[in-house]
């Protein structure tokens, strides 16, 4: 059991471009969620996957952000002509149905200038 | 909606007793979380209250009275690693699985 392994671990862009990350869960986890979290701030909720499903996204989830978990095991998360206000750690968390633990990766802290 | 309210700061000295607050506002509660985060990492899961009471582990206890929408987070025996923000978090039935946390409590042990 290696962890929560998230890709890159930082990322600088000018706005306008696309970025991706990139979230590996620990391998026997089912469930996968995206946080967003600034400075001073609790993690906030983007969106949650069961396997391949995406079953839950926040109404924080603009259209220029998508998620993806296409076999049910790593995530991805773009997000689409980045503005400054998407400047954020981006966290992914793993857990498996029935238990409370979320587990964190370390995140991919966003800079958009 | 949901909401959550913990004091922004506290301090104390190595080897004392800090208890952090933390009540919330939701719709259909399923439990109460606390998470550990230190600057630049992860966030950590300390505990997990569904029920009332008071719930023990090593250092760290939780207490959960669900009539009052109010939890604490009590660390005894201060240890200058303990220097962290801890976040509470809940589940409700708006939110599903995902965790609704507060703003966080920065807590500053100094020896």
């Amino acid at each position: 059991d290696t962890g929560v392994s998230q890709n890159p671990r930082h990322k600088i862009t000018k706005r306008g471009q696309n970025v991706t990350f990139r979230c590996d869960p620990i391998s026997e986890h089912n469930r996968l969620y995206w946080y967003r979290q600034t400075l001073g701030q609790g993690p906030e909720f983007l969106t949650y996957f069961q396997n391949e499903a995406q079953l839950e996204k926040s109404r924080l989830l603009s259209d220029r952000f998508s998620a993806e978990r296409p076999k049910g095991s790593f995530s991805t998360l773009e997000i689409q002509r980045t503005e400054q206000g998407d400047s954020a750690m981006y966290l992914c968390a793993s857990t498996t149905s029935g238990q409370e633990t979320q587990y964190f990766g370390p995140g991919t802290r966003l800079l958009v200038l | 909606g949901q909401s959550l309210e913990q004091p922004s700061e506290v301090t104390a000295v190595e080897g004392a007793i800090v208890q952090i607050n933390c009540t919330y506002q939701t719709s259909g509660f399923y439990g109460l979380s606390w998470y550990q985060q230190h600057d630049g990492g992860a966030p950590t899961f300390l505990s997990y209250n569904a029920l009332d009471g008071l719930e023990e582990t090593g250092r760290f206890s939780s207490f959960l009275s669900r009539s009052d929408s109010y939890g604490y987070l009590l660390l005894q025996e201060l240890q200058m690693k303990d220097s962290a923000s801890y976040f509470c978090a809940v589940r409700d039935r708006q939110a599903g699985t995902a965790l609704i946390f507060g703003k966080g409590t920065t807590l500053s042990v100094s020896s």
